[in-house]
């Protein structure tokens, strides 16, 4: 069953709107949240993160609204520029014990962004 | 450079054979996790070592082994392989668990003919 669900699978944004990524997760034992972006041929890289006692967090152009309540979260790219083109994957922790525990991935969502 | 190093960066084999992925961790990064991305599943996790030992499993099939060698790198072994097989296979490191985040490597792909 998939723990992470992302939406939508691909988004196309003008240079200068606003590109919005939703997920929604059912595990309420996550506690963390990071987007991770990732450009053809290279491995996804960490962009923002959040934990759940927090209901937003903005780096730069970039902003993670958290809902706890919902069990949904978003990003949020203000401005959006053609090289912010890429594929974003949302993701939750699950802990376990010391030292153990893993990211389980959202489906990704392929962003174009028109100059 | 993310500076996780992942070795080959392509590989092409056959139905049946066997083959080794190779994983150098970010130095002082302690933890090791293995991701297969494919079109349809996107990042899937496999396992997780801390170490040398391993401390999670996710749907890593009984044809795919992995382990951490004193050094911290570590090695995905995948055999018997099926056409199903090809995709990328990432590794990632961190310096205790993921919660302080995960740097990836670029990945090898494996196509699988």
């Amino acid at each position: 069953q998939q723990q992470v669900k992302q939406s939508p699978q691909s988004l196309i944004v003008q240079k200068g709107g606003i590109s919005i990524i939703n997920c929604a997760y059912e595990n309420t034992a996550f506690d963390y949240f990071p987007w991770y972006q990732q450009f053809p041929g290279k491995g996804p890289a960490l962009l923002i993160a959040i934990r759940p006692d927090v209901s937003e967090k903005k780096e730069g152009r970039f902003t993670i609204s958290f809902n706890k309540s919902a069990k949904q979260f978003s990003l949020h790219i203000m401005d959006s520029q053609p090289g912010d083109s890429a594929t974003y994957f949302c993701a939750a922790w699950e802990g376990g014990s010391s030292n153990t525990g893993k990211l389980i991935f959202g489906q990704g969502t392929t962003l174009q962004v028109k100059p | 450079d993310s500076g996780v190093t992942q070795t080959p960066k392509h590989l092409i084999t056959a139905t049946g054979q066997r083959v080794t992925l190779r994983c150098s961790p970010r130095s002082g990064d302690l933890s090791v996790y293995w991701y297969q991305q494919s079109l349809d599943q996107g990042l899937q996790f496999l396992i997780q070592y801390y170490n040398g030992e391993e401390r999670a499993k996710g749907n890593i099939l009984e044809r795919f082994s992995a382990q951490q060698f004193p050094d911290l790198h570590s090695e995905l072994n995948l055999s018997s392989l099926e056409l199903g097989d090809s995709a990328l296979y990432f590794c990632a490191s961190s310096a205790r668990t993921a919660n302080y985040g995960y740097t990836f490597g670029s990945g090898t792909r494996l196509t699988v003919v």
